[in-house]
């Protein structure tokens, strides 16, 4: 059972336009809301993460909007650059839950390609 | 580079022989998770432990798999009788408590 449902795939934008990177999840348990880059070679890299009880957080040009109600989330990669292309994954996971650790359940990936 | 480190980077074994991966996370984390990232998805949890404690096991791991960490530093994930199907990136994660996880560059098997 997939219970991180990322979309699109794949997705093309220009440089200096925005990218928009969904995910939804069933686990009503998770609390944990980070997204990873990963670059061709190497291991995913953590961008940004956010706890339900906030709705939006922003790093530089990353914000991740949260809806607790619609169990979703979204990353925005504003002014986007050609060093951007790469794939993106949201990730969550219970931290509440005793000996549960950090496990991230990861959604399938983004692979974004910023044109110049 | 203080950062996750795995060796070897690549390994090529052919269907039925044994490997051995090793991973040493950052040294003050006391976390420890290993990931299985096939083409084109996300990375799938395997395992994780505290210390030297293995505090889960996912049923992806089977029984041809098995996970040490026996001083609580480096860890190591063993496959015997290699088959096709375990063809993959395997990526080693290091945190401190429910601190974020950072992950290591892989070990990408081939089996052949």
């Amino acid at each position: 059972q997939q219970q991180v449902k990322q979309s699109p795939q794949s997705l093309i934008v220009q440089k200096g336009g925005i990218s928009i990177i969904n995910c939804a999840y069933e686990n009503t348990a998770f609390d944990y809301f980070p997204w990873y880059q990963q670059f061709p070679g190497k291991g995913p890299a953590l961008l940004i993460a956010i706890r339900p009880d906030v709705s939006e957080k922003k790093e530089g040009r990353f914000t991740i909007s949260f809806n607790k109600s619609a169990k979703q989330f979204s990353l925005h990669i504003m002014d986007s650059q050609p060093g951007d292309s790469a794939t993106y994954f949201c990730a969550a996971s219970n931290q509440v839950l005793k000996g549960a650790g950090n496990k991230l359940t990861f959604g399938g990936g983004t692979r974004v390609l910023v044109k110049p | 580079d203080t950062g996750v480190s795995q060796d070897p980077r690549h390994k090529i074994t052919k269907r039925g022989q044994n490997v051995t991966f090793r991973c040493d996370p950052i040294s003050e984390h006391n976390r420890l998770y290993w990931y299985r990232q096939t083409l084109g998805q996300g990375p799938e949890f395997l395992t994780y432990f505290q210390n030297e404690a293995q505090l889960e096991k996912s049923r992806l791991l089977s029984d041809r798999f098995s996970a040490e960490r026996p001083k609580g530093s480096f860890s190591t994930l063993e496959i015997q009788r290699t088959e096709q199907g375990d063809s993959a990136m395997y990526l080693c994660a290091s945190s401190l408590d429910l601190g974020s996880l950072h992950f290591g560059n892989g070990t990408r098997l081939t089996v052949t």
